[in-house]
C-alpha cells in the first residue's frame, strides 16, 4: 500500500532550528512535496524534491533520499508566524499525490 | 488575478440533500482536483480532471460526481449528503498533472 508518515506535532523556539521528518511508500515515485498549511487556510506550496539531496530556499530547506524513502523539511530561525501545519506528500507513478496526516509545529516565544 | 475560488466559504446541510460546491480557476490550468480534508487524516483525492471534458475517481469517490465542461470550472456534487462528507474540502489545480497544486481557500461543509 501507499503511505505517508510524519509526526503528529512538534514544538521549538523562536529563532531556533526544527526538523519535520517525513518517510514515504508510493507505488512509483516522482517526487515529494511539502507544503504549508496555517488553521483555517489552505495548503501553500512550499518545496518540490525529486532527486537526492538537499534544496535550500531562504530559511526553509528540503532534502530527499529516495533509496531510504525519506525527506525532511528543515526550518532556519524559526518565527512565531512559522506555526502551521507542514504536509508532507508523495507522487505516486500516476502522478498523484499521497498525502501524510500533517505535523502540526507550535513556536514558543 | 483571484487563482482559485471555491464557494460557498461554509454551509450547513440537512442529510439527504442534494449540494453543489463550486470551483473556479483563471490560471488556465489544465489539471484540477477535489480533496477532502478530515483531522487527523491526510488530504484525500475525490475526483480529478486532468483536462477540460474528462475526469476521473480518486481515492474517495462514492458519494461525490463532478464534471469539468470547460478549462475554468470543476463543481463537485454531493447527490444526497450523508454526515460521513462532513469535510473541509479543498479544490486545487495545476498546470500539467506533474506540476505544483495550487489550493482554494476550501468549504467547510456540515452535514447534520
Amino acid at each position: 500500500g501507499q503511505n505517508i508518515d510524519q509526526p503528529t506535532e512538534m514544538t521549538a523556539t523562536e529563532g531556533a532550528i526544527v526538523q519535520i521528518n517525513c518517510t514515504y511508500q508510493t507505488s512509483g515515485f516522482n517526487g515529494l512535496f511539502w507544503y504549508q498549511q496555517h488553521a483555517g487556510e489552505a495548503p501553500t506550496f512550499l518545496s518540490y524534491n525529486v532527486l537526492d539531496g538537499l534544496e535550500e530556499k531562504g530559511r526553509f530547506s528540503s532534502f530527499l533520499s529516495r533509496s531510504k524513502g525519506y525527506s525532511y523539511l528543515l526550518l532556519k530561525e524559526l518565527q512565531m508566524k512559522d506555526s502551521a501545519s507542514y504536509l508532507c506528500a508523495g507522487v505516486d507513478s500516476n502522478y498523484q499525490l499521497i498525502w501524510g496526516a500533517g505535523t502540526k509545529l507550535i513556536i514558543k516565544p | 488575478i483571484a487563482g482559485i475560488t471555491q464557494a460557498p466559504t461554509s454551509q450547513i446541510l440537512a442529510a439527504g440533500r442534494r449540494m453543489t460546491l463550486r470551483c473556479t480557476q483563471d490560471m488556465r490550468h489544465n489539471a484540477m482536483y477535489w480533496y477532502r480534508q478530515d483531522l487527523g487524516l491526510g488530504l484525500r483525492l475525490i475526483h480529478y480532471s486532468n483536462t477540460a471534458g474528462t475526469t476521473g475517481k480518486g481515492e474517495v469517490p462514492d458519494g461525490y460526481s463532478v464534471s469539468r465542461a470547460n478549462t475554468d470550472d470543476f463543481p463537485l456534487t454531493l447527490a444526497s449528503a450523508v454526515p460521513s462528507q462532513t469535510s473541509v474540502y479543498f479544490c486545487a489545480s495545476s498546470d500539467k498533472v506533474t506540476d505544483t497544486q495550487y489550493f482554494g481557500p476550501g468549504t467547510r461543509l456540515t452535514v447534520l
